[in-house]
């Protein structure tokens, strides 16, 4: 099936600094990527959807200067989390869609 | 408000047995998914439907769209199926990844 990979799988950061977590669709080519966000115990919520060549559509309540969204090719989609503070300490997740919806494995930022 | 409902939230069962997870949604729903995720966090995609019911293994999924309400069963359940299991509802409207997530069931099957 299908396979969207994700790098790095866990980071720590200190707070301040920027984050980039990437999203790999391995063996499809994804018009359109999905990045979520997934607190301890909570549900996913999605935070934004990427589209290849254009600026990504954010969900209410989501700053995009603080997560950065780039989608350079048909296979890859980034996200920085820039600045990061403690309260971004998440698992984020990405998808990518070919007739089903896709999900990477997901990335636990921790920031300190 | 659109929501998706499941129960139960935790689930404890000894290898072998039959186990059905729940899920009811509000109206108006394209497709509801199953996803499974592990203890280390990843998620894989167990199945996408709007009809009827779909089969892959051991796992079986139906939707009932007049009673607005899904399941997931594993039949001979194996440790090895213990994770989390969550089904998301796709509403009329929204876009292919605005998926609202149920709170997830924890399934722990012993050996």
């Amino acid at each position: 099936g299908a396979v969207v990979s994700q790098h790095p799988s866990w980071v720590i950061c200190k707070s301040g600094t920027s984050v980039k977590i990437e999203c790999r669709s391995l063996d499809f080519q994804a018009t359109t990527m999905f990045w979520y966000r997934q607190f301890p115990k909570q549900s996913l919520m999605l935070m934004a959807t990427s589209n290849e060549g254009s600026k990504a559509t954010y969900e209410q309540g989501v700053e995009k200067d603080k997560f950065l969204i780039n989608h350079a090719s048909l296979t890859l989609s980034t996200l920085t989390v820039t600045s990061a503070h403690p309260e971004d300490s998440s698992f984020y997740i990405c998808s990518a869609t070919r007739v089903e919806q896709y999900f990477g494995p997901g990335t636990r930022l921790t920031v300190t | 408000k659109n929501e998706v409902e499941q129960s139960p939230q935790n689930l404890t069962a000894q290898e072998g047995e039959f186990i059905t997870i729940n899920c009811s949604y509000s109206v108006g729903i394209s497709a509801l998914h199953w996803l499974q995720q592990h203890p280390g966090g990843g998620i894989v995609s167990l199945f996408m439907l709007s009809s009827g019911k779909k089969k892959h293994g051991r796992l079986i999924a139906t939707i009932n769209i007049q009673e607005k309400h899904s399941s997931l069963h594993i039949t001979a359940s194996h440790p090895r199926d213990s994770a989390v299991y969550i089904c998301a509802a796709r509403y009329y409207g929204g876009s292919q990844g605005n998926l609202i997530f149920g709170k997830g069931t924890k399934l722990s099957v012993k050996p």
